[in-house]
């Protein structure tokens, strides 16, 4: 069975680019949540995709957003980028077989805006 | 709004000795479920043991246990025989049946001592 993983490891930008993380589901999963960890904090929700649409959004501004593809990978898409977006990226992967009450995290990607 | 709280910022150990982290939380759903997830150093959140709401039985996984009290809205988890690869960060997290999200506690980092 193949886990969460998430594309890049790393990723430097400056302030005002634009960046994009991609994550690929666990076998047998439909559905991905994208969560953001600050330093020193817990995650935060940014948003989850089901079936190609955004089924559930945080507290985030309309400059992040995302892509699911009928594989059930996922894209998170960061515009505008603002200095405080340095973080963990983590992407979660659920089966709604399971009630989707159970997510499943690949490595993260850990993004410094510069 | 839910939130979940872990009053204990850093916890340590001696090795093969027993340490309960701490998590309470406030929800006013009645069906929902309970997670301890564990990060390394290498950052990929994993699942550590969850619990239904709705069971009275207390989840087991080898030699980690939880003591979930409902009705005081609380969640520990119990590492016993600790060993050298525990080290981490611990979040608890709550989410609910239908629901998209996970909501995470602030973290306890545990140290075990050799």
């Amino acid at each position: 069975e193949t886990g969460v993983t998430q594309s890049p490891t790393h990723l430097i930008k400056t302030r005002g680019q634009q960046v994009t993380l991609r994550c690929s589901s666990q076998s047998g999963h439909n559905t991905v949540s994208w969560y953001q960890q600050a330093l020193g904090q817990g995650p935060q929700f940014i948003f989850q995709y089901y079936r190609e649409e955004e089924n559930g959004r945080g507290n985030f501004p309309p400059r992040f957003s995302g892509l699911q593809f009928p594989n059930y990978s996922s894209e998170l898409n960061v515009n505008a980028l603002e200095l405080d977006d340095s973080a963990l990226y983590l992407c979660a992967s659920s089966s709604t077989s399971g009630g989707r009450d159970t997510q499943y995290f690949g490595p993260g990607t850990r993004l410094t805006v510069l | 709004a839910q939130t979940v709280t872990q009053s204990q910022p850093e916890m340590s150990v001696q090795e093969a000795e027993t340490v309960t982290l701490s998590c309470t939380y406030d929800t006013s759903e009645s069906d929902y479920y309970l997670f301890w997830y564990k990060q390394p150093p290498s950052r990929q959140m994993i699942l550590v043991i969850r619990q239904e709401a709705y069971k009275q039985q207390n989840a087991t996984e080898n030699r980690f246990s939880v003591n979930f009290q409902k009705a005081a809205k609380s969640f520990s988890l119990k590492i016993s025989d600790s060993q050298l690869g525990d080290a981490a960060m611990y979040f608890c997290a709550i989410s609910f049946r239908g629901a998209q999200k996970l909501v995470f506690g602030q973290g306890t980092r545990l140290t075990i001592n050799p």
